[in-house]
């Protein structure tokens, strides 16, 4: 039972590339969610997932696409990054409903230059 | 808006002190959560609860629903506990969650 993995773990980017950060959960959990982390700002949420074939936008959506064909994966993809997309990300899965514990992936580290 | 809010922002104690860090949140929610993230980046759930209080070793986590407001106590705080901690909520409508900005905590010997 490997919880989320979250890959990478480091990505340097030059403006315009485009690149994918994976997630994935062995859980079976229904929600998953992608969240960047900025100083003094908290975790914002980019995009969540409530199930397969679900996505939906969170507070900070613009740059970023997801998509949910499985249960287990929720990748989150930057079509053409910006120096603003410079952050790290981090990814999160957890059962619907109350009482939902939440698990987080290691984190990714990823600069725009 | 910061629908939760955390204090302090910074805390340093110094070895064996009882520390104290609060949580209020405007939102309605099902679960509140408080995690802790070690300076490696890495984000642990260190509680999840609706109601009351739990205690995990010398953290001890509070709840008053009426209120708005959880409190995480470290009690004989060590070195080893030096990280941000961070407060969250499930909201009870949509399944978002809510976070705080943290609060950095650094134990000195």
């Amino acid at each position: 039972n490997a919880g989320v993995t979250q890959t990478p773990k480091f990505q340097v980017l030059k403006t315009g590339q485009s690149m994918t950060l994976q997630c994935a959960q062995d859980m079976n959990h229904e929600y998953m969610s992608w969240y960047r982390q900025d100083p003094g700002m908290g975790l914002r949420l980019i995009h969540y997932s409530v199930g397969a074939g679900i996505t939906d936008q969170g507070e900070v959506p613009n740059g970023y696409n997801v998509s949910r064909s499985t249960t287990e994966d929720f990748p989150l993809r930057l079509l053409s990054a910006a120096p603003s997309q410079t952050s790290v990300y981090f990814c999160a899965s957890s059962y619907l409903g109350a009482q939902s514990g939440a698990f987080f992936g290691q984190g990714t580290r990823l600069t725009v230059v | 808006k910061n629908e939760v809010e955390q204090s302090p922002q910074n805390l340093t104690a110094q070895e064996g002190e009882f520390i104290t860090i609060n949580c209020s949140y405007s939102v309605g929610i099902s679960a509140l959560h408080w995690l802790q993230q070690h300076p490696g980046g890495g984000i642990v759930s260190l509680f999840m609860l609706s109601s009351g209080k739990k205690k995990h070793g010398r953290l001890i986590a509070t709840i008053n629903i009426q209120e708005k407001h959880s409190s995480l106590h470290i009690t004989a705080s060590h070195p080893r506990d030096s990280a941000v901690y961070i407060c969250a909520v499930n909201s009870n409508t949509g399944n978002q969650f809510y976070f705080g900005t943290g609060t950095s905590l650094t134990v000195i010997p």
